[in-house]
This record gives structure tokens, sequence and C-alpha cells, in this order.
């Protein structure tokens, strides 16, 4: 399984961009890069899957580079209500999928 | 269309007592799986279900738990005799399909709370 790494935690003023970096140096070939989002005392929500280049939906943007070693989730002009935990996955269809502990962020206004 | 429906949301129990989760899936959905969340960390898997079948049970501690998926019916997670360290959220998700490459997202439920007293 592809280790992922990501910060513990950030913060951001509301109306700013925020990029939270996930490293995956092992990604395999299979393995697609996604993007949840939980809410307290929520379940996650997905957000946001790519396998290479760049991804963009209502919500948000997935950049991956050329190596795939990493990857970007871009969060346009944020506001309160983004504040959650934010979780980077590496997977190929179905596995065992640990969601590791994610990127605590915290929108300030 | 109801998202994973997840009951209850909320359970108390004493140590040795038993408790019982359900989930019902999304319509259409037959594919189920259980996460559990300890306090400030991440969801970690625990057993992969389809309709009266166990697919992949490798993260489910080897004794007092147990999953089904029946063919009517919610999936249900059973923790007998639970001890204090089982108090944690459980989390349910359902996909429409057993999520080969590029099937995309995981549906999850609001969650279930378990104390343990």
């Amino acid at each position: 399984l592809a280790k992922t790494t990501q910060p513990i935690s950030m913060d951001s003023y509301e109306g700013q961009e925020v990029n939270i970096t996930c490293s995956h140096n092992n990604i395999a070939t299979n393995d697609y890069i996604t993007w949840y989002q939980q809410f307290p005392s929520q379940g996650p929500r997905f957000i946001i899957q790519g396998y290479k280049t760049k991804v963009t939906n209502e919500v948000a943007s997935l950049f991956i580079p050329a190596d795939r070693k990493s990857s970007t989730l871009s969060l346009p002009r944020v506001s309160l209500s983004d504040t959650a935990v934010y979780y980077c996955l590496v997977e190929k269809g179905y596995q065992k999928v640990t969601f590791g502990t994610g990127t605590k962020l915290q929108v300030i206004p | 269309n109801a998202g994973v429906m997840q009951n209850p949301r909320h359970l108390v129990r004493r140590r040795g007592q038993e408790a019982r989760l359900r989930c019902s899936p999304m319509k259409g959905h037959s594919h189920v799986y259980w996460y559990r969340q300890l306090p400030e960390e991440g969801l970690k898997f625990m057993v992969y279900l389809q309709k009266e079948n166990i697919i992949d049970e490798s993260g489910m501690p080897k004794e007092r738990f147990s999953a089904e998926f029946p063919k009517e019916g919610p999936s249900i997670l059973r923790i007998q005799q639970v001890v204090r360290g089982d108090s944690a959220a459980y989390f349910c998700a359902s996909s429409p399909t057993g999520r080969t490459v590029n099937t995309g997202e995981l549906f999850f439920g609001e969650g279930s709370r378990l104390t343990v007293l």
C-alpha cells in the first residue's frame, strides 16, 4: 500500500487559496489519488480524484506532477465552512484503504 | 435518494455488553465497508462486504467483532463483550461497484458513536 504524508494542520484566512500537498513516493502505476473532507461528527465526503496532471471540479482542483510522487489539493477562496480535516488517499480500486490522520485546516475570519 | 443510513447515532454500553451497529447502504449499492475512528485519529478499515459475503475482514479484530450483510436488511457490525477501548466512532460506507479502478468515491454515513462505560 502506498503511504501518504501530509501536514498535520494548516491555518488560513477567509478568502485565501489553500494548497495542501500530499507526498506518496511509492505510488504504483495503477494507483489513483483521492481526497476526502471530514467535518467534526460527520463521515468523510469525497472531494476529488485524479491520476495525473490536473483535475478540477466545482469544489477544488487537484494538481499531480508528472512523476506522481506528490499531489496538491487546491481550495479556492476558502470560507469558515471549509474548516475540516482533509485526507489524501492513494488507491487502486478496492483495497483496505486507511485514511491516516489527514490535514486539519482551520479557516480564520 | 437517501444517503447511507447508520443507526443508532449514539450508543452507550457497559463493559461486557453487546453492541450492534446497523448500516443501510445507498439505494443501488451492494458493497459496504466499515471503518473505525478513534478520537483525533484517521479512519481505519475494518471490513468489506457484499450481499451475503465477507470480501475482506483483514481489519477486524480477531475476537469479539463480526459483521454481516444479509440478502435482506442492513449490514450489521456486532461487538460482543465490549471493553472501554471499543469506544469510537464507527463509520459505514457504500459503493455501487467493487470500486474497480477509477470508480471514484465511497459514500459515508454519519457514523455511530459507541461509548463504553
